[in-house]
């Protein structure tokens, strides 16, 4: 079974650059997840999507971060513009379900903002 | 506010001895937990977990150990092998009628097993 996917692996933009972040879960899997994560910190939670539903976004700053899933599956995660304090590892994972508490991570994106 | 902490930020053991790392958590809500372990430059890949109805859960090298009074939980890795060698994050959740909350990790330690 393939693992959680994500692309690009590193990405380096200057500041007020926008810059997006693609994640294809577990097939099967309908939950999905965003995270970040800073340097010496455990991951923090962006965004929770049920199918194509955001269940909840309380974390997302939604001045310059968006996000969508449309069809279910793939999900993108962008941030316009970004600053030099999102420079950071963001992290999909996907679960089967919402209540189903083992998540699976992707690899991560680690963005630098010069 | 820290809801799970990991105090330990590294822990440095021999080859063939045991692991034990650590963690307290302050919402007395939470009922599933779980450790992850990551290796640099990888997402974080799941170890092992327990609900708040057990006190221990077995898998291998890997038991976890939960306290609830004590609002604590232990990871013990016996043997102990050089490959162990990652950063390993405690997590929790709490499920309430809508499902599983999110998870809330702890920044962390750094476990190196020494040959």
């Amino acid at each position: 079974e393939a693992g959680v996917v994500q692309s690009p692996r590193y990405k380096i933009i200057e500041k007020k650059q926008p810059v997006a972040f693609w994640c294809n879960p577990i097939s099967g899997h309908n939950t999905l997840y965003w995270y970040l994560q800073n340097l010496g910190q455990g991951p923090e939670l962006l965004i929770r999507y049920e199918n194509e539903e955001a269940v909840d976004d309380s974390q997302l700053p939604k001045d310059r971060f968006s996000a969508e899933r449309l069809k279910g599956v793939d999900s993108t995660l962008k941030i316009q513009p970004a600053e030099l304090g999102d420079s950071a590892v963001y992290l999909c994972a996907s679960s089967r379900r919402d209540g189903e508490e083992t998540q699976y991570f992707g690899p991560g994106t680690r963005l630098l903002v010069l | 506010d820290q809801q799970v902490k990991q105090n330990s930020p590294s822990l440095s053991v021999q080859e063939g001895r045991i692991s034990i790392l650590n963690c307290d958590y302050t919402n007395s809500m939470f009922d599933y937990f779980l450790w992850y372990k990551k290796y640099p430059a990888e997402g974080p890949t799941f170890l092992i977990s327990i609900s708040s109805i057990k006190d221990k859960n077995e898998d291998g090298r890997f038991t976890v150990f939960l306290n609830k009074s004590a609002k604590h939980l232990s990871l013990h890795i016996v043997p102990s092998q050089p490959g162990d060698s990652a950063v390993y994050f405690c997590a929790a959740s709490a499920t309430t009628q809508g499902g599983s909350e999110k998870l809330v990790f702890g920044k962390g330690t750094k476990l190196t097993v020494n040959p």
